[in-house]
């Protein structure tokens, strides 16, 4: 039973405009939401998270929204660039209810970037 | 280092064989995940030390995996008896706190069994 869901396994966009991954949960006790991004051949790497007391935190070209009576995350980059081309997971935790409890991911969005 | 190593980068096996991974953290991160990734899906958590206790191994599949991280640092991750199905990407974590809210991935070891 997937708790985290990205239903669209690829997205492509065109240089310049907006990307919008989205991402549902099942496990009302997820309070922590993460976004990783991923290359071939490396890890995933950190990119912005939010936590259940807020419904939106930007970093630059990066926003993610959170639905919590939808149960749903988004997550927003404008302008896409060439560079954004790559895998995207979507984490959550039941972090401030719990501690210490591992992130739970969900399969991906490939992400292509079209100049 | 700068970041998590972990070792081999590319690791082929024969079926029935054992095998050891080594993950590297980042200096004074106390919190230490393994995640292994099939392919076509999301990491999958297998084991967290916070130090070098297990604090959570619900996620090893079998008996067959075993993690160990004797001084709180290095950590390995064993699979005795290895099976076509254990193909796949596993990944190292670390992180400061006790919790991967945050956590910073190495490249992974991906491991072919034949």
């Amino acid at each position: 039973d997937q708790q985290v869901k990205q239903n669209s396994p690829s997205l492509s966009v065109q240089e310049g405009r907006i990307s919008i991954l989205n991402c549902d949960y099942t496990n009302s006790m997820f309070d922590y939401f993460l976004w990783y991004k991923k290359y071939p051949a490396e890890g995933p790497t950190f990119l912005i998270s939010i936590s259940s007391i807020k419904d939106k935190n930007e970093d630059g070209r990066f926003t993610v929204f959170l639905n919590k009576s939808a149960k749903h995350l988004s997550l927003h980059i404008v302008p896409s660039q060439p560079g954004d081309s790559a895998v995207y997971f979507c984490a959550a935790s039941d972090h401030y209810n719990s501690g210490n409890t591992p992130l739970v991911f969900g399969k991906g969005t490939r992400l292509s970037v079209i100049a | 280092g700068a970041g998590v190593s972990q070792t081999p980068s590319n690791k082929v096996t024969e079926k029935g064989k054992y095998v050891e991974l080594r993950c590297d953290p980042i200096s004074g991160h106390t919190a230490l995940y393994w995640y292994r990734q099939s392919l076509g899906q999301g990491p999958e958590f297998l084991i967290y030390f916070q130090g070098t206790g297990a604090a959570d191994d619900s996620g090893l599949p079998n008996d067959r995996f075993f993690a160990v991280r004797p001084e709180g640092s290095v950590s390995t991750l064993k699979i005795q008896r290895t099976e076509r199905g254990d193909s796949a990407v596993y990944l190292c974590a670390s992180s400061k706190t006790g919790a991967d809210t945050e956590a910073f991935f190495g490249q992974g070891t991906r491991l072919t069994v034949v």
